[in-house]
């Protein structure tokens, strides 16, 4: 498809569980972005990749949460020992090389709810 | 850092009118940018409008245009002529180098 591709849209997990959530961004996109979404908020930044590398992963909460992008194209949020309050919308997304001089605008995903029980 | 605030929660609209969404900003960097994201119930975040800080024009893009007043740090959303497809949660957001810091939003119902 031509948008940014996320599964799963919907997990329901028990606490303590491990998970993984998956992100397909738009081909040729080399910035990929993770944002978290509770409910009545804003997105809130978790984590960015250029490329293979973490640019930026301030916006982890703590040691259980863990990202991946081995090629530089789809990438993989990890989450160990998931508890209660893990429970958001974990939304993808991904721009162009801002080098371009494009705006820096983020094309997102429809993002994968997660329920931890 | 970045902040965005949006105060207002929700607001309600009746159909064909215009209407003014409140964004302020705080940042000490020199050069960013401003956004809006439209999220109706769906989930998906749709890009709407975007403004740069040294842009001198106020940004357009069809029905959407952007109230920028820099020395306010103010970047309010108009959306003229609302439709009832207008109904959504609005975002507004500022990126400075990559990432883009979002604020709380505003739950706009259009009233036919």
């Amino acid at each position: 498809g031509a948008g940014v591709s996320q599964t799963p849209s919907n997990k329901v997990t028990e606490k303590g569980k491990y998970v993984e959530l998956r992100c397909d961004p738009i081909s040729g996109h080399t910035a990929l972005y993770w944002y978290r979404q509770s409910l009545g908020q804003g997105p809130e930044f978790l984590i960015y990749f250029q490329g293979t590398g973490a640019a930026d992963d301030s916006g982890l909460p703590n040691d259980r949460f863990f990202a991946v992008r081995p090629e530089g194209s789809v990438s993989t949020l990890k989450i160990q020992r998931t508890e209660r309050g893990d429970s958001a919308v974990y939304l993808c997304a991904s721009s162009q090389d801002r080098d371009r001089g494009n705006t820096g605008e983020l094309f997102f995903g429809e993002g994968s709810r997660l329920t931890v029980l | 850092a970045q902040k965005i605030t949006q105060t207002q929660p929700g607001m309600f609209v009746q159909e064909k009118e215009a209407v003014t969404l409140d964004c302020t900003y705080d940042t000490s960097d020199q050069s960013y940018g401003l956004f809006w994201y439209k999220q109706p119930s769906s989930g998906e975040m749709i890009f709407l409008i975007y403004q740069g800080s040294y842009d001198e024009q106020n940004a357009t893009e069809g029905r959407y245009s952007l109230n920028f007043q820099k020395a306010r740090k103010s970047a309010n959303l108009v959306i003229s002529a609302s439709q009832l497809g207008d109904s959504a949660m609005y975002f507004c957001a500022m990126g400075g180098n990559e990432k883009l810091t979002f604020g709380t939003g505003t739950r706009l119902t259009i009233i036919p």
